[in-house]
C-alpha cells in the first residue's frame, strides 16, 4: 500500500533563514514524488516532481527538493525563505506502475516569521 | 491558457440530497481526476476518469459517481449527502497518455451539508 507521512503540523521559520518541510513515503517499487503548494481558499499549485535521475530537483520560486532512497524521503527546502512562502504544503506519492492513484500527506503549514 | 475551472465555487445542501460539481480540464488535457479535502487533512482521491471511462476508483462508497463528456470536461455526483461528505472538492487535469506528468488543481468547490 502506498502512503506518505509529514511528521510536522506546522513549521516556522524567520526570514531568510533555511527552510526544510519534511515527508517520508511508502511505495511498492519506483515511486514518483510531487510537492504541492495551497495558499488559503485555493487550489493546489504544483511545485516539482521526482521521476528518476538526479536526486535533487529544482522546482518553482526557488524550492528544491531531495530524494533519498535509503531513507525513503523528499524533503522540501529553500535556501532563503520569504515571508510569501508561507501556506500548506503537501507532499505527494504514485507508484511508476500499477497504479494512477497519488496519495497526499496530511499537509504541513509553513510559517515564515518577518 | 485557462487553467482547471470548477463550478460552482460554493454549494449549501441538506442531508439526503444530490449534488453535481463541474470541471473543466486545462487545455490539451484529457484526463480529469476528483479529490476530497476535508478541513485540515490532505486530498483523497476519489476517481480519475479517461477517455470518458473511470480508469481507477479510491474508496468511496457508490453515492459517489461521475461522467467525463467528450470534451474531457467531467462532473461529480454525490447522492444521499451525509453530514460528513462535507468538504472541499478538487478536481485536477493531466495529460493521459503521458506517464511522467503532473495534475494541475482548480480552486475547488466548497461544500457543506446541513
Amino acid at each position: 500500500a502506498q502512503s506518505v507521512a509529514q511528521p510536522e503540523d506546522q513549521v516556522n521559520v524567520a526570514e531568510g533563514n533555511p527552510l526544510t518541510v519534511k515527508c517520508t513515503y511508502s511505495v511498492s517499487g519506483n515511486p514518483y514524488l510531487f510537492w504541492y503548494v495551497q495558499y488559503p481558499n485555493r487550489g493546489l499549485q504544483f511545485l516539482l516532481k521526482y521521476i528518476t535521475g538526479d536526486n535533487l530537483v529544482k522546482g518553482s520560486y526557488g524550492f528544491e527538493a531531495e530524494f533519498n532512497k535509503s531513507q525513503t524521503s523528499f524533503h522540501l527546502k529553500k535556501p532563503s525563505a520569504l515571508v510569501s512562502d508561507s501556506a500548506l504544503y503537501f507532499c505527494a506519492v504514485r507508484a511508476l506502475s500499477g497504479t494512477y492513484k497519488y496519495i497526499f500527506g496530511t499537509g504541513t503549514r509553513l510559517k515564515v516569521l518577518a | 491558457d485557462a487553467g482547471v475551472t470548477q463550478s460552482p465555487t460554493h454549494l449549501i445542501k441538506t442531508r439526503g440530497q444530490q449534488v453535481t460539481l463541474r470541471c473543466s480540464p486545462k487545455s490539451g488535457h484529457d484526463t480529469v481526476s476528483w479529490y476530497q479535502q476535508a478541513l485540515g487533512q490532505g486530498p483523497q482521491f476519489i476517481f480519475q476518469y479517461y477517455e470518458e471511462e473511470e480508469r481507477q476508483r479510491g474508496n468511496f462508497p457508490d453515492r459517489f459517481s461521475g461522467h467525463q463528456f467528450p470534451n474531457y470536461s467531467s462532473e461529480l455526483n454525490v447522492n444521499a449527502l451525509l453530514l460528513g461528505d462535507s468538504a472541499l472538492y478538487l478536481c485536477a487535469s493531466s495529460l493521459g497518455r503521458l506517464v511522467y506528468n503532473e495534475q494541475f488543481f482548480g480552486p475547488g468547490t466548497r461544500l457543506t451539508v446541513l
